[in-house]
């Protein structure tokens, strides 16, 4: 079966870090990808993973463990702009390259 | 920069009835694919679409829907008869399919209420 699990909510303070964590269990893995995505709005890509480690992109880092099949985003010194919906989605194998994506988790970033 | 674009932004149909979202891809891009949301939940996958036919189809997707690509830049989802659990935001997608990045990117997506 197919399995992404995020925290459903996060609260951090504007200025901050922040570390939102995903997890999963997938029959195949062609990458993992991690979308911004504001209420009503459509999912924007942010950052991307294949092999392990870090990658990093301003504001904005993301880390992958193949072999314990977690990732995480980490953002730097939040914004208030950044309160919206995080999704983690992993990338099948295959012709398709269809993503399934995690629930997401809605961080709040508070003044 | 060039985006993903999709028509109308909100449709709202009787039950039974048929509805067709319009999707336009980027440009250059290969592959499309439909996704849906239903309010509060998780994004899911519908369909992806390559070389003028369907290349994977989930099990949401039914004898009900269907896919097209009339011409050389629309992409369209049509619902033959819309069902109450079919209100949800359709979001099109379409990436490059080169190398291994590969980014979908997403259009804004069409609020569908069924009543």
């Amino acid at each position: 079966g197919q399995n992404i699990d995020q925290p459903t909510e996060m609260t951090a303070t504007e200025g901050a870090i922040v570390q939102i964590n995903c997890t999963y269990q997938t029959s195949g893995f062609n990458g993992l990808f991690w979308y911004q995505q504001h209420a009503g709005e459509a999912p924007t890509f942010l950052s991307y993973n294949v092999l392990d480690g870090l990658e990093e992109k301003g504001r904005f880092s993301s880390f992958l463990s193949r072999s314990k099949g977690y990732s995480y985003l980490l953002l730097k010194e939040l914004q208030m702009k950044d309160s919206a919906s995080y999704l983690c989605a992993v990338r099948d194998r295959g012709a398709t390259n269809k993503l399934i994506f995690g629930t997401g988790t809605l961080l709040a970033v508070q003044p | 920069e060039p985006e993903v674009t999709q028509t109308p932004s909100h449709q709202v149909t009787q039950m039974g009835q048929e509805v067709i979202l319009r999707c336009v891809p980027i440009s250059n891009h290969l592959y499309f694919y439909w996704y849906r949301q239903i309010l509060g939940q998780k994004v899911e996958f519908l369909v992806s679409f390559y070389n003028n036919e369907i290349s994977e189809k989930s099990e949401i997707f039914d004898d009900q829907f269907s896919v097209e690509r009339p011409d050389g830049s629309n992409f369209t989802l049509k619902i033959r008869s819309t069902k109450l659990e079919d209100s949800a935001m359709y979001f099109c997608a379409s990436s490059d399919g080169l190398g291994g990045l590969d980014t979908q990117y997403f259009g804004p997506g069409t609020r569908l209420t069924v009543l």
